[in-house]
């Protein structure tokens, strides 16, 4: 079945950086579109970012974009979200998932914590 | 505020009939671009429901359907049970905002 393991996730100060992570296992890798969705208790899901299977599509939401980087290790099935220049409102859960392409979302991870705080 | 409007919450009887609705514009929903539902049960990640407007993944009950109509999208679930109460989101495409975006959530009670 469809797993996906987030972690990475912590405390960090305004301005500071964080990588998070996800590996995957049970279904084909390379295959698949992966994201990074957000959420918060204030603003709700946010899809903050997508990379196609071979790694050749991308997408940053406005609020992110610049700042995050996503990317892929298809060998190590594995994605992972480079967040730079962190703010608090960057504070959310960060759930890895699994895209029909970059239409919608057909699995989620369990999430990891990212808090931006002094 | 989000660019799908849902209503914070409805409520309803077990056995009952409730929907929920997701209202766009003439930018996403209206552009005909295809919406899809997710069920957040409490302290869990979001699960998909509907996708592509009324199909539902293998697993989910026929309870649970989907509809579009115009620039407005509706969860329906018929035969309300327990297990129901969670929040429940839109998600759909923005062509003004060139995104996906997903509605504000509806939380939905069974009383």
């Amino acid at each position: 079945q469809v797993q996906l393991v987030e972690s990475g996730g912590g405390l960090v100060k305004p301005g500071g950086s964080l990588r998070l992570s996800c590996a995957a296992s049970g279904f084909t890798f390379s295959d698949f579109y992966m994201s990074w969705i957000r959420q918060t208790p204030g603003k709700g899901l946010e899809w903050v970012s997508y990379i196609s299977g071979g790694g050749t599509s991308l997408y940053y939401a406005d609020s992110v974009k610049g700042r995050f980087t996503i990317s892929r290790d298809n060998a190590k099935n594995s994605v992972y979200l480079q967040m730079n220049s962190l703010r608090a409102e960057d504070t959310a859960m960060y759930y890895c998932a699994r895209a029909f392409y970059g239409d919608y979302i057909a699995y989620w991870g369990q999430g990891t914590l990212v808090t931006v705080s002094s | 505020q989000s660019v799908l409007t849902q209503p914070p919450s409805v409520s309803g009887a077990p056995g009952q009939r409730v929907t929920i609705s997701c209202t766009g514009s003439s930018s996403s929903i209206g552009a005909g671009y295809d919406v899809h539902w997710y069920q957040q049960l409490p302290g869990t990640a979001p699960k998909l429901l509907i996708y592509g407007n009324n199909n539902r993944p293998s697993g989910v009950p026929d309870r649970f359907s989907g509809s579009k109509s115009g620039t407005s999208a509706s969860l329906a679930i018929t035969g309300l049970q327990a297990e129901d109460e969670a929040d429940y989101y839109c998600l759909s495409y923005d062509n003004s905002l060139s995104g996906r975006v997903f509605g504000g959530g509806t939380k939905l009670t069974v009383l």
